[in-house]
């Protein structure tokens, strides 16, 4: 089945420091990838909708600047957390669509548990 | 009032238990979503559906549309069962996922 591979898986750093996670999608073409925000016992947030070749869509209250995405292939997304700080810290998650319609479901990533000290 | 709520909030169940999970929307979707979070927080899409109902293995999700109400059924639960569901209705303007609070499920031996 198809597989979504994200890296890392655990990162702990100290505040101020940039944070890069990729979202490879392995056995097909991603034309949308999507990256989730979780907090403990909370459901996923939508953060932005990454797309191959174009700027990535933001959701209102996530900053730009601080999230930047690059979806530079049709099977990697990256999300860089810049000059995390502790209020970073949380669960990322991605998501990958195959093909260019919405008829498929998303398949997701293993999600990175981001620590900043 | 939330647009896509699951209930129950948390449920236990002994093995071997018939287990119902429900969601309901509000939104207009183009499919729903079931989704599975392990522990390690992976996520695994059961279920993307848009009418009637769908079976794998133990896990059957049925949808009624008019009724704006999806359930997700799981026969003979098993101890590995034990996770996070999660409802999701694909919003039909956007094709975003607008996700539900999910259901935290404990089966027990």
């Amino acid at each position: 089945g198809a597989v979504v591979s994200q890296h890392p898986s655990w990162v702990i750093c100290k505040s101020g420091t940039s944070v890069k996670i990729e979202c490879r999608s392995l056995d097909f073409q991603a034309t949308t990838m999507f990256w989730y925000r979780q907090f403990p016992k909370q459901s996923l947030m939508l953060m932005a909708t990454s797309n191959e070749g174009s700027k990535a869509t933001y959701e209102q209250g996530v900053e730009k600047d601080k999230f930047l995405i690059n979806h530079a292939s049709l099977t990697l997304s990256t999300l860089t957390v810049t000059s995390a700080h502790p209020e970073d810290s949380s669960f990322y998650i991605c998501s990958a669509r195959p093909g260019r319609w919405g008829n498929q479901p998303q398949h997701f990533g293993d999600g990175t548990r981001l620590s900043i000290l | 009032k939330n647009e896509v709520e699951q209930s129950p909030q948390n449920l236990t169940a002994q093995e071997g238990e018939f287990i119902t999970i429900n969601c309901s929307y509000s939104v207009g979707i183009s499919a729903l979503h079931w989704l599975q979070q392990h522990p390690g927080g992976g996520i695994v899409s059961l279920f993307m559906l848009s009418s009637g109902k769908k079976k794998h293995g133990r896990l059957i999700a049925t949808i009624n549309i008019q009724e704006k109400h999806s359930s997700l059924h799981i026969t003979a639960s098993h101890p590995r069962d034990s996770a996070v569901y999660i409802c999701a209705a694909e919003s039909y303007n956007t094709d975003k996922l607008i996700f539900g609070t999910g259901t935290r499920l404990q089966v027990f031996p």
